[in-house]
């Protein structure tokens, strides 16, 4: 089985940007759609947007358009998160998601936190 | 967007009692792509059901999912103690994706 291996915690000072990485081991993600996912201290999870890597189309939610970009590189399906004008409501866990042809996320990373101040 | 709307918010049961868990959704979901996810304190979230009534590999069949269109339940028929935690629901058959606020089962 695939997993997800994900970069390490990060601190960000406001209005900075951060770039997350999600390595696939034991396998490839090329039938894979990637998907990240945050989770802010003691709340619910929230769906930010993904990617098919084998096509490089992306797909975010409204929320973070404009400040969010999901990419992938193809000859490693090695997937990405750049968040951008970072915030302190930012701070949270960042989480990458495999859904096996785009179906329900089977497949996640260990989490990535993300503190963003001053 | 698809708003999930879980209840109850809390849970408190003993081991060994049946639980069930409700997710209904603003809209129709497409295809019953609803699926049910284990969480536990410092853990990734688990995928426990897929396609609204699914197993995922290795989910013990204590785990059952059934609905379809707006209501959705998931069922964990005698609780284990390791099944203490909070369960979501995700729609992913529309974007944007969504997630319920999740409901959490603790120990009575």
């Amino acid at each position: 089985q695939v997993q997800l291996v994900q970069s390490g915690a990060e601190v960000k000072k406001p209005g900075s940007s951060v770039k997350v990485s999600c390595k696939p081991s034991g396998g490839t993600l090329s039938s894979y759609a990637i998907s990240w996912v945050r989770q802010a201290p003691g709340q619910g999870l929230e769906w930010m947007g993904a990617i098919i890597p084998i096509f490089g189309t992306e797909n975010y939610a409204q929320k973070f358009q404009g400040r969010v970009t999901i990419t992938a590189d193809e000859s490693t399906t090695t997937g990405y998160m750049e968040l951008s004008s970072l915030r302190s409501d930012d701070t949270a866990v960042y989480y990458c998601a495999g859904g096996w042809g785009g179906g329900a996320f089977d497949i996640w990373g260990q989490g990535t936190m993300v503190t963003v101040s001053a | 967007e698809i708003v999930l709307t879980q209840s109850p918010g809390t849970l408190s049961l003993s081991p060994g009692e049946r639980a069930t868990l409700s997710c209904r959704a603003s809209q129709s979901v497409t295809s019953s792509y609803l699926a049910w996810f284990q969480q536990k304190p410092g853990q990734a979230p688990r995928l426990l059901i897929y396609g609204a009534s699914s197993r995922a590999t290795g989910i013990p069949d204590r785990f059952s999912g059934s609905g379809s269109g707006t209501d959705f339940t998931l069922t964990i028929s005698r609780l284990e103690p390791e099944d203490f935690a909070v369960y979501y629901c995700q729609q992913y058959g529309r974007s944007p994706q969504t997630f319920g606020q999740g409901t959490k089962v603790e120990i009575k």
